[in-house]
C-alpha cells in the first residue's frame, strides 16, 4: 500500500535551472495539494487541485506551476529556481465532497530542495 | 483571509507532565479540523479529527482535542507526556464554503520531553 509517493526525496539546484517535483496517489483520491515547510512558518499551501483537470493558487504560488496530469498524479514545477525556493516540499491527497473534506490528508515523505 | 493560530511555538516539558497545545481559527463556518505530528526527518502523520458529532476527540497514542465553536478552538491535550511525543505538531482546518477545497495549517508548535 503506497499511499502517496513523491520523487525526487533530495535535490540540488543551481539558481535559474528548473525541475520537476512529482507525486502520485494511489487511494483513488480527487484532492491533491503541494505544501512547502520552513521553520517557524508551518506548512504553507503552493497549489492544489479539487479534481482531475483542475488547480488553484493556494497562499504562495509564485515561481511555481503545476499539473494535474491524471487522477493519479500531481506534478510541481520550478521554471527558474531561486535560493528563496530552498524548502522542504510535500505532496498530499484526500477525498471530499464539494469544498469539504471527508476524509484527512495523507502526505508524502517529502523533498528537500536546495538551491544554490 | 482564513487562518490558523498555534501560539505556543515552543514547549518543553518532564516527561509525565500534561500537555496542552492551542489552536484557533478564522472563519465563522462549516470547518473540518486535524491534528498532524511530524517526528524528526518524517511526513506528517495524523493524530486525530474532527469532522461532526462528539466535539471531544480521541486519537492514538493518548492524544485527544475539544473542538469549541463559539471559541473557533480545537486545542489538543494529553495527560502525560513521554520523550517519545517529541516532535512537532500542527493543527489544520479545512473550511467548507468557499470556492474550493483548502487545508490551512498553523505555523506548528515544538515539543521537546525531557526524560
Amino acid at each position: 500500500n503506497a499511499g502517496v509517493t513523491q520523487t525526487p526525496k533530495f535535490q540540488v539546484l543551481k539558481t535559474g535551472q528548473s525541475m520537476t517535483l512529482q507525486c502520485a496517489q494511489d487511494m483513488n483520491h480527487n484532492s491533491m495539494y503541494w505544501y512547502r515547510q520552513d521553520p517557524g512558518m508551518g506548512l504553507r499551501l503552493i497549489y492544489y487541485s479539487a479534481s482531475e483537470g483542475t488547480t488553484d493558487k493556494g497562499e504562495v504560488p509564485n515561481g511555481y506551476n503545476v499539473s494535474r496530469l491524471n487522477k493519479r498524479e500531481f506534478s510541481l514545477r520550478l521554471e527558474s529556481a531561486a535560493p528563496s525556493q530552498t524548502s522542504v516540499y510535500f505532496c498530499a491527497s484526500s477525498s471530499s465532497i464539494g469544498t469539504l473534506m471527508n476524509t484527512e490528508a495523507f502526505f508524502g515523505q517529502g523533498t528537500r530542495l536546495t538551491v544554490v | 483571509a482564513q487562518s490558523v493560530s498555534q501560539h505556543n511555538h515552543h514547549v518543553i516539558l518532564s516527561e509525565a507532565a500534561s500537555l496542552e497545545l492551542g489552536c484557533n481559527y478564522s472563519y465563522g463556518g462549516t470547518v473540518n479540523l486535524f491534528w498532524y505530528v511530524q517526528y524528526p526527518g518524517q511526513h506528517l502523520q495524523l493524530l486525530l479529527k474532527y469532522f461532526s458529532g462528539d466535539p471531544l476527540v480521541k486519537g492514538i497514542k493518548g492524544f485527544e482535542a475539544e473542538f469549541i465553536k463559539s471559541k473557533f478552538s480545537f486545542n489538543l491535550r494529553k495527560p502525560s507526556v513521554q520523550w517519545s511525543d517529541t516532535a512537532e505538531y500542527f493543527c489544520a482546518v479545512n473550511p467548507y464554503g468557499g470556492a474550493t477545497n483548502k487545508l490551512i495549517f498553523g505555523t506548528g508548535t515544538l515539543l521537546a520531553v525531557q526524560p
